[in-house]
């Protein structure tokens, strides 16, 4: 069955170096999202990604973070300069379509700011 | 704004019996609700995906129910397992948005 990967699994790193955090969707899917969940709290949506650019964006994916989509498989997230409070469970998720179609999760990349 | 609220936050049962989860939504001009279940330092697995036209949908021992008018959804799980422990979450967009709203979850334990 087709899933959604993501790497690294848990990635440490020093307050202010940047991280990227990379994802391949399910193939055939055309919408790819970023959460997060920070432990203990709800599931956050951080931004969504349709034919090559942003399509919405949430409050907290601030100019620190930016997503790509540099070929036809990988969906990256990066952090530039990693805060404390970035320490959190990111989830990238895709979709076959945007108003109706399902949401398909990957395990998820613990990232650990020091 | 659509705020997502699931109730109980947890619930322990004994194995066999018959549950439900509970979810709310303030805002009713919905496309879909989503049920998923999260494992222990897991990602997410869909369960249930309910379009905004269909009341319900059934796989296996979930049934999940949506009324749309009064911002409700719930997970009826059958005949629970041990392995149904997890945290089952539900989640909505708000309209015209890809901005998927998660509630906190409900954290079950079924007892062998």
């Amino acid at each position: 069955e087709p899933e959604v990967t993501q790497t690294p699994s848990h990635q440490v790193t020093q307050m202010g170096q940047e991280v990227i955090l990379r994802c391949v969707p399910i193939s055939n899917h055309l919408y790819f999202y970023w959460y997060r969940q920070i432990l203990g709290q709800k599931v956050e949506f951080l931004v969504s990604f349709y034919n090559n650019e942003i399509s919405e964006k949430s409050e907290i994916f601030d100019d620190q973070f930016s997503v790509e989509r540099p070929d036809g498989s990988n969906f990256t997230l990066k952090i530039r300069s990693t805060k404390l409070e970035d320490s959190a469970m990111y989830f990238c998720a895709s979709s076959p379509g945007a108003d109706t179609g399902e949401l398909f999760f990957g395990e998820g990349s613990r990232l650990t700011v020091l | 704004k659509q705020e997502v609220t699931q109730i109980p936050a947890a619930l322990s049962v004994p194995e066999g019996e018959n549950l439900v989860l509970n979810c709310s939504f303030t805002d009713s001009a919905i496309y879909n609700l989503q049920w998923f279940r999260q494992d222990p330092g897991k990602g997410l697995t869909s369960l249930l995906l309910i379009q905004s036209s269909q009341r319900e949908q059934t796989s296996g021992r979930l049934n999940a129910s949506l009324d749309k008018s009064s911002g409700r959804s719930t997970l009826y799980i059958a005949a629970s397992q041990p392995g149904d422990s997890a945290t089952y979450l539900c989640a909505a967009p708000r309209y015209n948005n890809n901005d998927m709203r998660f509630g906190a979850g409900t954290r079950l334990t079924v007892k062998p």
